[in-house]
């Protein structure tokens, strides 16, 4: 198991609506990512976020969006939910930008399942 | 053409088998290459990652990058039913970049 958590586990919302799901680091990680995974697909990059500040973003509207506080924990918020937004969402916890590649350099936290209605 | 393409399976062994897992690419600047294991309502965990071309090995797992040919594999030797779950081959170009995933194969591992 990894240090990265995430809640809830499970969320149903109906379209239209706003839901926000949390992510806590692994301890001395200091970089948050966040991937939304459809059923049958591999994770794809929602965004970045380091020392507070988005640092890239991936091919997704500005209905998605998302903070990250001063411990390194992060939210990502999804407003005026949409039915092709059921998916699970990871969050993926990083080792300060600029140390080496390592097999503990990122850990993903086991995913909020979120359905729409 | 997507980035990185993987077969999604499933694909079926019987225990004991070695098994093969490949992927391909069209990005040339891709320097990273990673596999993950993601068992059933679970996050993916990262197995093994290999830095440019070559052979990389750690106990029961071989991986490989071919750069010239933009093609990846994931050998299992001795595979045992622990090992089923469903891989994803990852890519990036730099160490901190978003994480370019292929779809995932689904390996079941007969006893």
């Amino acid at each position: 198991e990894t240090g990265v958590t995430q809640s809830p586990t499970h969320l149903i919302k109906t379209r239209g609506q706003q839901v926000t799901l949390r992510c806590s680091s692994q301890s001395g990680h200091n970089t948050v990512s966040w991937y939304q995974q459809a059923l049958g697909q591999g994770p794809q990059f929602i965004f970045q976020y380091y020392r507070e500040e988005e640092n890239g973003r991936g091919n997704f509207p500005p209905r998605f969006s998302g903070l990250q506080f001063p411990n390194y924990s992060s939210e990502l918020n999804v407003n005026a939910l949409e039915l092709d937004d059921s998916a699970l969402y990871l969050c993926a916890s990083s080792s300060p930008i600029g140390q080496s590649f390592s097999t503990d350099t990122q850990y993903f936290g086991p995913g909020t399942r979120l359905t729409v209605l | 053409q997507k980035e990185v393409e993987q077969d999604p399976g499933p694909l079926s062994v019987p225990e004991g088998a070695i098994v093969s897992l490949n992927c391909t690419y069209s990005n040339s600047a891709f320097q990273y290459f990673m596999w993950y294991r993601q068992y059933s309502r679970k996050g993916p965990e990262l197995l093994m990652y290999t830095y440019s071309s070559g052979n990389k090995e750690d106990g029961r797992f071989t991986a490989q990058v071919d750069k010239s040919s933009k093609y990846i594999s994931l050998f299992i030797r001795d595979s045992q039913p622990s090992d089923s779950a469903t891989y994803l081959c990852a890519m990036i170009v730099n160490r901190d970049d978003k994480i370019i995933f292929g779809k995932g194969t689904r390996l079941h591992i007969l006893p």
